[in-house]
């Protein structure tokens, strides 16, 4: 079956500390991966996807995130966070047939100062 | 170019009515699929048209229904609502017609029953 497993609920990052999200997914063929983010209130905007190729994706507001098919992984990492990224980020690929998302249950993110 | 344009933004309705929330995607886009967001459930999907076809349907009573017009504009329709329909609606829009195509979502629908 056809999942996307984020095992974080919730993490508090400093401010200009490194952050790291995790994202594991089922897939039985190559998958199409996305970050989303959700500020509260609003709508999901699109981060960076991944479909094939390099598997290290730059993406918005200096997001990256790294495929590895190994580890079943789609891990979105910013060497530098700022205040304005506490939201919610949801993970997700496409089902067999690219016609529905299937998201991950979403960690949301906090920055203390 | 003009994002995915959801009305209303919020609603309230009473138990037993019924509702219809309004999609219009981004210019060009055939595929419009819907989300319904819960804290408990999270993100499930409702179902997706492309050129006004139904080509998928999540796991949804039936009196959860859409459609989507030739503008490709979508409509989706809950009747007999229930307190548990409380929740934000998402609609997406993407090129379709292949699976490498991303979604760009709208600022949803809140409804809620009391």
């Amino acid at each position: 079956a056809q999942s996307v497993t984020q095992p974080d609920i919730h993490i508090t990052v400093s401010e200009g500390a490194s952050l790291e999200l995790r994202c594991n997914y089922s897939y039985g063929a190559t998958p199409y991966l996305f970050w989303y983010v959700q500020s509260p209130g609003q709508g999901l905007q699109l981060l960076l996807k991944y479909f094939s190729g390099d598997t290290l994706v730059q993406g918005i507001k200096g997001f990256e995130a790294e495929f590895k098919r190994s580890q079943s992984s789609f891990n979105l990492r910013k060497p530098s966070v700022h205040w304005s990224d506490a939201a919610e980020y949801f993970c997700a690929l496409y089902n067999q047939a690219g016609t529905a998302l299937i998201f991950g249950k979403g960690t949301t993110l906090s920055v203390s100062s | 170019k003009a994002g995915v344009t959801q009305t209303p933004r919020y609603l309230i309705k009473t138990r037993g009515q019924q509702v219809t929330l309004s999609c219009s995607p981004i210019s060009g886009h055939r595929s419009v699929s819907w989300y319904q967001q819960t804290p408990g459930q999270g993100l499930q999907f409702l179902f997706e048209y492309f050129s006004e076809t139904q080509r998928n349907k999540g796991n949804f009573p039936g009196r959860f229904s859409g459609r989507q017009f030739s503008n490709s504009r979508s409509e989706m329709n809950v009747s007999t609502l229930e307190l548990g329909d409380s929740a934000l609606y998402l609609c997406a829009s993407s090129l379709g017609g292949s699976k490498g195509t991303e979604a760009f979502f709208g600022q949803g629908t809140r409804l809620t029953v009391v």
